[in-house]
């Protein structure tokens, strides 16, 4: 058990829909970031939140927005769903927010499959 | 830009061999920070070693053992006397100063019985 908590766990949604998923990051770490793990894109970086406050951004789709609340947890939130989104988002948690800041713990992720 | 290349898609091995999963990467930065992840196939990703640039000694944790080199832009890693409990899927990924940590298409390691 990593201490990072995703919810929900799975996810079944249709075309057009929009979707939140939630993260809680192990205690006392400050960064979240989200990943996305798609069979043909492999474990692509979203976006990155350190105290609240963007810190990096990746591939992420306007359609796709997040944010890291004052209790530290953080929601990405999927808009105007597409066949393919369906993937296995992961949140993931570290101390710090720097390159040196260590290893990322991960949840076990959100499975999310748009028909 | 930075890269990371695992050009081995897939392993399969019979237990107890050993077997060598090759990560080769690609950054301008002098300092950056190397990972390897652990994906079994209840699909949680689990942390396994961090490297600093800085620090070319190579580890040792039980069966496993990393091999990082500069000079070949490698940072390979070697699980001894395989188990069946080993299969999964092994990412190598790098994180330089732009704070992304970039993972690698990952190689599907099978240890057969």
């Amino acid at each position: 058990d990593s201490g990072v908590t995703q919810t929900p766990k799975h996810l079944i949604t249709a075309t057009g829909q929009r979707v939140t998923l939630r993260c809680s990051p192990r205690s006392g770490d400050l960064s979240v970031y989200w990943y996305q793990q798609s069979l043909d894109q492999g474990l692509q970086f979203l976006i990155q939140y350190y105290n609240g406050e963007e810190r990096a951004k990746g591939n992420i789709l306007e359609r796709f927005s997040a944010q890291q609340f004052p209790d530290l947890h953080s929601e990405l939130n999927l808009s105007s769903l597409e066949l393919g989104d369906s993937a296995l988002y992961f949140c993931a948690s570290s101390v710090g927010g720097g390159p040196g800041t260590g290893e990322l713990f991960f949840g076990e992720g959100s499975r999310l499959t748009v028909l | 830009a930075q890269k990371v290349t695992q050009a081995q898609t897939e392993i399969s091995v019979v237990e107890k061999e050993d077997v060598t999963l090759d990560c080769v990467y690609e950054t301008r930065d002098t300092t950056y920070y190397l990972f390897w992840y652990k994906q079994p196939p209840s699909g949680e990703l689990v942390f396994l070693i961090r490297r600093n640039s800085f620090d070319e000694q190579n580890e040792i944790s039980g069966r496993y053992s990393w091999n990082f080199q500069k000079s070949t832009s490698s940072f390979n890693f070697t699980i001894t006397a395989s188990q069946v409990v080993d299969s999964a899927v092994y990412f190598c990924a790098l994180r330089e100063s732009s704070y992304k940590l970039i993972f690698g298409s990952g190689t599907r390691l099978l240890v057969r019985p």
